[in-house]
């Protein structure tokens, strides 16, 4: 039969205003975290990284913020836009010295900008 | 420059067949790293190739194998296809490894087991 999918989070929000996507993680010993940015038909596209020694990190109109404590990543997109309308996901890395580009990826949230 | 380029990229195939996809790389990117994407698994890790060694392989059975060549062009085949394999394939690549927040990625090959 037909397997289920997952259900992915929905995050809509208006146009202009600021839109927050949250990921929690499980391995205490991941160094490097990834926002990817996934629209219909397309290979997800980087946004912006964070390494587990720094707790926020601004790109433009983009924010993530790590709490290493209970592990918990989020994506701050600033005035949304039509365009950011996407699957998010968080993805990390737990061994850039010995992971190499092996990529541990979320379920991701679908971002719906309203006009 | 060209990004990541997936051939191809939509195929239709049945049970106990095989498959074999390819990816050329960025031109100068050395490593390859291959996802799997499905509605109830998400995005899965595969295997990576770095200067045509496997570098880290995923959770996958033996019937998912890979190569890269020496102008970093990589293929992934799937052997005995089951109705499970039903996936969008994505492929990519890196200059090296440990890379990862210069992952590009192609847009994939979407595969259909009938």
């Amino acid at each position: 039969g037909e397997s289920v999918g997952l259900h992915l989070p929905t995050l809509s929000v208006q146009e202009g205003d600021n839109s927050i996507i949250n990921c929690a993680y499980s391995n205490s010993a991941s160094d490097y975290f990834i926002w990817y940015k996934q629209e219909s038909g397309k290979g997800p596209q980087f946004i912006i990284d964070i390494r587990s020694n720094m707790d926020k990190r601004q790109g433009q109109r983009v924010t993530v913020l790590l709490n290493k404590t209970v592990k918990h990543l989020s994506l701050q997109i600033a005035a949304t836009q039509p365009g950011d309308s996407a699957v998010y996901f968080c993805a990390e890395n737990s061994g850039l010295t010995g992971g190499g580009n092996k990529l541990t990826f979320g379920t991701g949230t679908q971002l719906k900008v309203e006009l | 420059k060209a990004g990541v380029t997936q051939t191809p990229r939509y195929l239709i195939k049945t049970r106990g067949q095989q498959v074999t996809l390819s990816c050329s790389p960025i031109s100068g990117h050395r490593s390859v790293s291959w996802y799997q994407q499905t509605p109830g698994q998400g995005l899965q890790f595969l295997f990576e190739y770095f200067s045509e060694t496997q570098r880290n392989k995923g959770n996958f059975p033996g019937r998912f194998s890979g190569r890269q060549f020496s102008n970093s062009r990589s293929e992934m085949n799937v052997s005995t296809l089951e109705l499970g394999d039903s996936a969008l394939y994505l492929c990519a690549s890196s200059l090296s490894t440990g890379m990862v927040g210069e992952l590009f990625f192609g847009e994939g090959s979407r595969l259909t087991v009938l």
